[in-house]
């Protein structure tokens, strides 16, 4: 059974760099699709983008350039930054591989 | 991009009754690429129905999808205690993938 889980910062200053991993066990990331999806306090789920193992890149044009998804083959990771980040940008960020296998979540608040 | 409208925001219903959840498309989802999702709280959503129709691994026969070029729909038969959660669809026949807003199945 593949396992991800996500980690990184739980507090994030306003105008600085949102940077998460997503470290995957029990499998390879050399393959499926690998996304990034994000879910306010008390909202719905927002679609970030995702990575192809051959190395197609898709990004939702709401974030405005802001973000980067990107593979560590060597360490087994899934890499997200997202730039420039105000509070609209706090939510429980979620890595998927495929459809049907998500991490925890994780909880990035942005706040000075 | 393609918007997502799910009805209703709110299902109340009883343990054993039949849940009709629905979702529209602002435009033809492509190669009806449509995804259900269910998710508890606290916890992560969990991926229960994919291209339409497909139960994905793991998921009773309770649940079912149906549906076309706008129009799609999830069927629980006969709820159990444990479908009370929030409903989600999901196009990716196009970038950017989408998310409808929720349907919140509660226990009347």
């Amino acid at each position: 059974q593949v396992q991800l889980q996500e980690s990184g910062p739980g507090l994030v200053k306003p105008s600085e760099t949102l940077s998460l991993t997503c470290t995957v066990s029990g499998g390879s990331i050399s393959d499926y699709y690998w996304s990034w999806i994000r879910q306010p306090p008390g909202k719905g789920l927002e679609w970030i983008g995702y990575i192809y193992y051959s190395g197609s890149i898709k990004y939702n044009p709401s974030l405005k350039n802001r973000v980067t998804i990107s593979l560590d083959t060597s360490k087994n990771q899934v890499s997200l930054k997202l730039k420039s980040v105000t509070p609209a940008d706090t939510a429980v960020y979620y890595c998927a591989m495929g459809f049907d296998n998500w991490g925890q979540g994780t909880l990035v608040t942005v706040s000075s | 991009e393609v918007v997502l409208t799910q009805s209703p925001g709110t299902l109340s219903l009883s343990p054993g009754e039949r849940a009709t959840l629905s979702c529209r498309a602002s435009q033809s989802v492509g190669s009806n690429y449509l995804a259900w999702f269910q998710q508890r709280p606290g916890q992560a959503p969990r991926l229960l129905i994919y291209a339409t129709s497909s139960r994905a691994i793991g998921i009773p026969d309770r649940f079912s999808g149906s549906g076309s070029g706008t129009d799609f729909t999830l069927t629980i038969s006969r709820l159990e205690p444990e479908d009370f959660a929030v409903y989600y669809c999901q196009q990716y026949g196009s970038v950017p993938w989408t998310f409808g807003p929720g349907t919140k199945v509660e226990s009347k």
